[in-house]
């Protein structure tokens, strides 16, 4: 069984850049959330995705923006980038969109902007 | 606003010790709520979760309560190993939302 991986593991950017964060989904899991983790902090909610479909979003801007492909895995996408988006973002997926069911993490993408 | 606190903040203790930390929350409705492990480096892990009608929940050396009515949970570590120094987070999800509302954490290292 293929756990949740993410890609890349490290990043730097400049403000004003865009970014693309990639996930595969565990297999089996129809549903990914997607998080950003300052240093220091817990992880923050950004959106979920389920079959394709964006069905949660926490207090991002439009800028935040994601995408999910037909065998589930995700894209984050960030567009003009500031010096606050410097964080790690987590990839979570899920069995389906149950409150209940346990998310399996990835290992992170760091984002440095500088 | 839904919110979830926890304490202490970070916490030493030596190899072989017992530790107990706390998460309080705010969250209303309640679904459940969950401890994860954070090891440096690494995305979160899930040790234990428990809905309104659990009070006590083991994993192994780790043992989680949950007092709904005072909205209040702890997860007791007993006999601490080196590879328990990880960050630990209680993450309380709402009934009705996806959104789940995740504490700061609780840093605890181990020493030998």
């Amino acid at each position: 069984e293929t756990g949740v991986t993410q890609s890349p593991t490290h990043l730097i950017k400049t403000r004003g850049q865009q970014v693309t964060l990639r996930c595969s989904s565990q297999s089996g899991h129809n549903t990914v959330s997607w998080y950003q983790q300052a240093l220091g902090q817990g992880p923050q909610f950004i959106f979920q995705y389920y079959r394709e479909e964006e069905n949660g979003r926490g207090n991002f801007p439009p800028r935040f923006s994601g995408l999910q492909f037909p065998n589930y895995s995700s894209e984050l996408n960030v567009n003009a980038l500031e010096l606050d988006d410097s964080a790690l973002y987590l990839c979570a997926s899920s069995l389906d969109g149950s409150r209940n069911q346990p998310q399996h993490f990835g290992d992170g993408t760091r984002l440095s902007i500088l | 606003k839904n919110q979830v606190e926890q304490s202490p903040q970070s916490l030493i203790i030596l190899e072989g010790k017992n530790c107990t930390l706390q998460c309080n929350y705010t969250v209303s409705p309640f679904s459940n709520l969950r401890w994860y492990k954070q090891d440096t480096g690494r995305g979160p892990v899930s040790l234990t979760i428990m809905t309104f009608s659990e009070n006590t929940k083991s994993n192994g050396r780790y043992t989680a309560t949950l007092d709904a009515d005072t909205k209040q949970s702890s997860l007791h570590i007993t006999a601490s190993q080196l590879s328990d120094s990880a960050s630990y987070i209680c993450v309380v999800r709402p009934g009705g939302s996806y959104i789940p509302t995740f504490g700061r954490g609780t840093s605890l290292i181990v020493h030998p």
